[in-house]
């Protein structure tokens, strides 16, 4: 079975500060990681994903995340925060081998980003 | 502009009624899904379609029903039998297959039911 785990329900920075939101995993075999983000009354947008290779990720608006397979982790990270990027953030995980090919997606984390 | 539209955006319906989510994607993606969003429990998968005239449950399909006579529509029918159909109902489509890319979703805009 797969699951994804994101402690924080909800993360607050100042504006221009670096921002970490966090995310650990548990598949079977390999896993294909995702993060989306979700702005009000909106549905989901697909930020970036980590496949294989490089463990950092580079994605949309910024955003960054590393795969760290000892740690079992995925954490989004910004080296600048924008009051634009308050929103909700979902990470997700699939196991990359045989079996559902379906994400299973995290509860999510709010973050806000305080002027 | 390609993309999902999903109808309507809100709906009230009382206790015991049917009611259907209109889902129309022109971005000519095969896959296809329904997602229910409570807070604080993340999305929940209810069907997905890989191909026309073929579905199959997610992890929560009991008291829903879906159709997909054509690739580019997906509704979801929320029937009196689901218990709790008080939800942010999101709509989605991809690329089909098992590779990664199949799992980059573009989703609607959502529907908002309120069961009275």
């Amino acid at each position: 079975a797969q699951s994804v785990a994101q402690p924080e329900d909800q993360v607050n920075v100042a504006e221009g500060n670096p921002l970490t939101v966090k995310c650990t995993y548990s598949v079977s075999g390999n896993p294909y990681l995702f993060w989306y983000v979700q702005y009000p009354n909106r549905g989901l947008q697909f930020l970036l994903k980590y496949i294989t290779g490089d463990n950092l990720v580079k994605g949309s608006y910024g955003f960054e995340a590393e795969f760290n397979k000892s740690q079992t982790s995925f954490h989004l990270k910004k080296p600048s925060a924008l009051v634009s990027d308050s929103a909700l953030y979902f990470c997700a995980v699939r196991e990359s081998g045989a079996g559902s090919y379906q994400l299973t997606f995290g509860k999510g984390t709010k973050l806000s980003v305080i002027p | 502009d390609g993309g999902i539209t999903q109808s309507p955006k809100y709906l009230f319906r009382k206790e015991g009624q049917n009611v259907t989510l209109s889902c129309e994607q022109n971005l000519n993606h095969d896959a296809m899904y329904w997602y229910r969003q409570d807070p604080g429990q993340g999305l929940r998968l209810i069907y997905y379609s890989q191909i026309v005239n073929d579905f199959q449950k997610g992890d929560i399909a009991e008291g829903y029903s879906v159709s997909r006579e054509k690739k580019e529509s997906f509704p979801l029918t929320v029937t009196s039998a689901q218990k709790n159909p008080t939800a942010f109902y999101l709509c989605a489509s991809s690329h089909r297959g098992r590779g990664s890319g199949a799992n980059v979703l573009t989703f609607g805009a959502g529907s908002r039911l309120t069961v009275l």
